[in-house]
């Protein structure tokens, strides 16, 4: 198994409080996604690094924003979160654009 | 915007059926992947189907792709309660370097009643 640890693994948190949830890899792979999963809704993905300090917005961006300082970290965080952000969240990597990515095992998070 | 649009959304057999799942779009696909899901884990990647036309076998699963590259299908011959689970279709969004952003459908959630 690919390793990915995403943590917390659950989390209940109100409405309007910050929320940073963290995503490592020791795989050294470049690209590193953040999906949200809904149902009936598939994944959506949040945001996205393809390298050290490179981000950019995937399809569902509002609301959220990342960090990658190191390879192996991506940060995703809920500024202020709302109870739509009730979601499960994934992390995956790839070793480059062109390859499978494999997910972590999520974080549960419920905005209350 | 490519979708792509999965059927059904639930499927409810017993074990020793056979089932198909449909992936489709009216975009055309480079590739599509297949993955797996079981509660509380993440997606497991199954197969990528890359040509058009391509069927690919996995011990009783068969994934085929259309001959566009705008479908594509699960077959799992005498289904068997390991086999209940999420299944999902992806691609690779298309435009300019996509660094591997995948569009999902939304996912079939199978049981195998034993």
């Amino acid at each position: 198994d690919a390793g990915i640890t995403q943590s917390p693994r659950h989390k209940v948190t109100e409405t309007g409080t910050p929320v940073t949830l963290r995503c490592h890899q020791t795989e050294n792979h470049r690209y590193m996604y953040w999906y949200r999963q809904d149902p009936g809704h598939g994944l959506r993905l949040i945001h996205y690094s393809y390298g050290v300090k490179d981000t950019d917005k995937g399809e569902v961006s509002d609301g959220y924003s990342v960090s990658r300082s190191k390879t192996e970290d991506f940060l995703l965080t809920l500024e202020s979160a709302t109870s739509s952000q009730t979601s499960v969240y994934f992390c995956a990597i790839s070793k480059t654009g062109n390859q499978p990515q494999h997910f972590g095992d999520g974080t549960r998070l419920s905005i209350l | 915007t490519q979708l792509l649009e999965q059927s059904p959304q639930f499927l409810s057999i017993q074990e020793g059926e056979n089932l198909t799942v449909y992936c489709n779009s009216s975009s055309v696909f480079s590739s599509l992947q297949w993955y797996r899901q079981e509660p509380g884990e993440g997606p497991v990647l199954l197969v990528t189907v890359v040509t058009g036309g391509e069927v690919k076998k996995l011990k009783r699963l068969t994934f085929q792709f259309g001959d566009a590259r705008k479908d594509s299908s699960l077959h799992i011959t005498a289904a068997q309660p390991g086999d209940t689970g999420l299944y999902l279709c992806a691609g690779p969004r298309a435009g300019g370097t996509s660094y591997g952003k995948l569009t999902f459908g939304q996912g079939t959630i199978l049981t195998v009643h034993p």
